[in-house]
């Protein structure tokens, strides 16, 4: 089975700050992909960055950017700077086409 | 171009009760998913349908959820005789050619459903 967890049900950061969001995950399988998504209020889920496994450079996409660490099945998300637009909750997300999600973390961010 | 849409977006029914959801994909998507998002929790994979295959089914919680796909384009989420369990958010997702990982999955609105 794979499991997904994402152990931060909540976070919250003052605006232009970095805030750093963990999940962990487990599978037997060597080759695979993680996501991150974003829910905001409005339910639509938002591919934020994904990361391919057998890439050892980390993924970055503007402000967002992951630290992957494949021996111990480490996949956080690290927001930089900040804005109020990022409040949402942020699902760690692997797999293949059938998608194992943790139960998310709920950002907030502060003005 | 437009995103994947889904039909109705909140949908209240009574225990027992029968209900459908729809879902109509990225136009030119090839592959199909349904997941269901119960309160505060992650996404539950459901369905999936790839082009002319066979649908990979393993997510259905029981035989009282089905779902179809026409024409290769819309897809129907019927489940039947609602149990008050079944209250979560469906959401609908498409990605292009083969719905392997390296596709993208993007994702509907989803649709609420209550049973009460």
């Amino acid at each position: 089975a794979q499991t997904v967890t994402q152990s931060q049900p909540e976070m919250s950061v003052q605006e232009a700050e970095t805030v750093t969001l963990s999940c962990t995950y487990d599978t037997s399988e060597s080759n695979y992909y993680l996501f991150w998504y974003k829910q905001p209020p409005s339910r639509q889920m938002i591919l934020v960055i994904r990361q391919e496994a057998y890439k050892q450079q980390n993924a970055t996409e503007n402000r967002f950017s992951v630290n992957f660490q494949k021996a111990a099945k480490s996949f956080s998300l690290k927001i930089s700077d900040s804005q109020l637009g990022d409040t949402a909750m942020y699902f760690c997300a692997f797999g293949d086409y059938k998608l194992s999600f943790g139960a998310g973390t709920t950002v907030t961010v502060r003005a | 171009g437009a995103g994947v849409s889904q039909s109705p977006s909140n949908k209240v029914t009574e225990k027992g009760k029968d209900v459908e959801l729809r879902c109509d994909p990225i136009s030119g998507h090839t592959a199909l998913y349904w997941y269901r998002q119960s309160l505060g929790q992650g996404l539950e994979f459901l369905i999936y349908f790839q082009g002319n295959s066979a649908p990979d089914k393993s997510g259905l919680p029981s035989d009282r959820f089905s779902a179809e796909r026409t024409g290769g384009s819309v897809s129907t989420l019927t489940i039947q005789r609602t149990q008050q369990e079944d209250s979560a958010v469906y959401l609908c997702a498409s990605s292009l050619v083969t719905g392997a990982s390296t596709d993208t999955q993007y994702f509907g609105p989803g649709t609420r459903l209550t049973v009460l």
